[in-house]
Formats: C-alpha cells, structure tokens, sequence
C-alpha cells in the first residue's frame, strides 16, 4: 500500500519559476525523504528530512515536514529544464516494522519548459 | 551514480517463466532492498536483506525470493511469472544504522512479462 499520496500529480511550468509540490501521510514516522527519477530509471535521494526537524534545506531544495499535519512539502526554486522528472515522497516505517524501508506515494510529473 | 549497479537493463520474459534479477551494492553497505515500480505508481518494497538474512518483507507472494551473499550482492528471483509483474525492479543498498538511513538506488531492472 502507499502511504505518501503527493499533490498535484503533475505541475507544468517555465524555467524560472519555483515548483511547489505536497506530500501527505498517513502514520507516524521517523523521517520523510524526496527522491527525483528521470524517465523511469533509477531514484536520486534528493533530502531527508527527521521527524523532529521542520525545515531543511539543500541548494535549490527546500523541505518542510508538519507533523501534527502529517504533510511535507518541496520547493525547487528557480527552476530548471533539467528538473524535468518525476518527484517522490517516500516515509521511513521503521517505527512500526523495525528495520528502516520506505513506503513511496505515486509521485509528481514536472515539466520544467525553456 | 549512486555505486549501485542493476543487470540486466531490461528484460522480455514469457509468462509461466523464472527470472534472476542482480543488484551490487554499494561499497561498505550491509542492506539491499527490493522495490517493485509499476508504470504509473510509485516503488512498492518487496523484501529487505541485512547481513545475508531475510529482516523485513512486504505484500508480495513467496513466488517472489531473494538471497544476498557475503559480499552484501543481491539477486531476486521471481517464479511462475504473470504478466502483473512486468515492472520497473530497482535495489536499495544502505549501511543499516538504525533509523534514518538513506538509501541508494539502481538504476532498475525494467521486466516485461509476454
């Protein structure tokens, strides 16, 4: 089952533009990662963020993480074509099942046009 | 690169078929993860391998089997293919710290089921 459910499914924008994309969950966690796949390869880790942190940042990366809300959200600021791909929200479950895996949502197709 | 490698790239299989699937972890990591991506969706894991030994495993049928060897490679082996298991096969190999361990990930195994 999924438990990260992003929003919105897919986002089109002009390079340049900040790209906003939301991320929600269902059960407690220990952390909450973003990862970043182009053309249906291999995931690139992009940020973790632990259950006790509120922001983090990473370049052009920004991660928030609500807990009382159990939502997260990415930003990618000044966007480029190279950002094209698609994003995933992924809960570490180790809480619950004792060794750390990660339960993915169905991600957010970006566009990123020149 | 993450230091992960997957082979083979892709794959055609017939339905009824075995399949062997190889992921090579990462230099000094303990744990691989398998994960199934079908189009569309988001990774689904399958099971996790920590120091040669099964430790976790998700909703999937023991038609679908796993070994790591001592040098911390992996392979998945799936029997009796259906055509539901034509996916996206990507390992995650990890150093297993307890809680809030990123993972690293392949570039995938794309399977077709005919």
């Amino acid at each position: 089952s999924q438990q990260g459910e992003e929003d919105p499914q897919a986002l089109s924008i002009q390079e340049g533009e900040n790209a906003t994309m939301n991320c929600s969950y269902k059960t407690s966690i220990n952390n909450l990662q973003w990862y970043r796949q182009n053309s249906g390869r291999g995931l690139v880790h992009l940020i973790l963020i632990r259950s006790n942190e509120r922001e983090k940042h990473s370049g052009r990366l920004r991660v928030t993480l609500d807990t009382s809300k159990k939502s997260s959200s990415l930003l990618i600021t000044a966007s480029r074509a190279a950002d094209t791909a698609s994003y995933f929200c992924a809960t570490d479950d180790s809480l619950y099942s004792g060794y750390s895996t990660l339960t993915f949502g169905k991600g957010t197709m970006l566009l990123v046009s020149p | 690169e993450t230091g992960v490698t997957q082979s083979p790239t892709h794959l055609i299989k017939t339905r009824g078929q075995q399949v062997t699937l190889r992921c090579s972890s990462q230099s000094g990591h303990n744990t691989v993860s398998w994960y199934q991506q079908a189009l569309g969706q988001g990774p689904q894991f399958i099971f996790q391998y920590y120091r040669e030994e099964e430790n976790g495993r998700g909703n999937f049928p023991p038609r679908f089997s796993g070994l790591q060897f001592p040098n911390y490679s992996s392979e998945l082996n799936v029997n009796a293919l259906e055509l539901d298991d034509s996916a996206l096969y990507l390992c995650a190999s990890s150093f297993n710290q307890g809680v809030n361990t990123e993972a690293f990930f392949g570039q995938g195994t794309r399977l077709t089921v005919v």
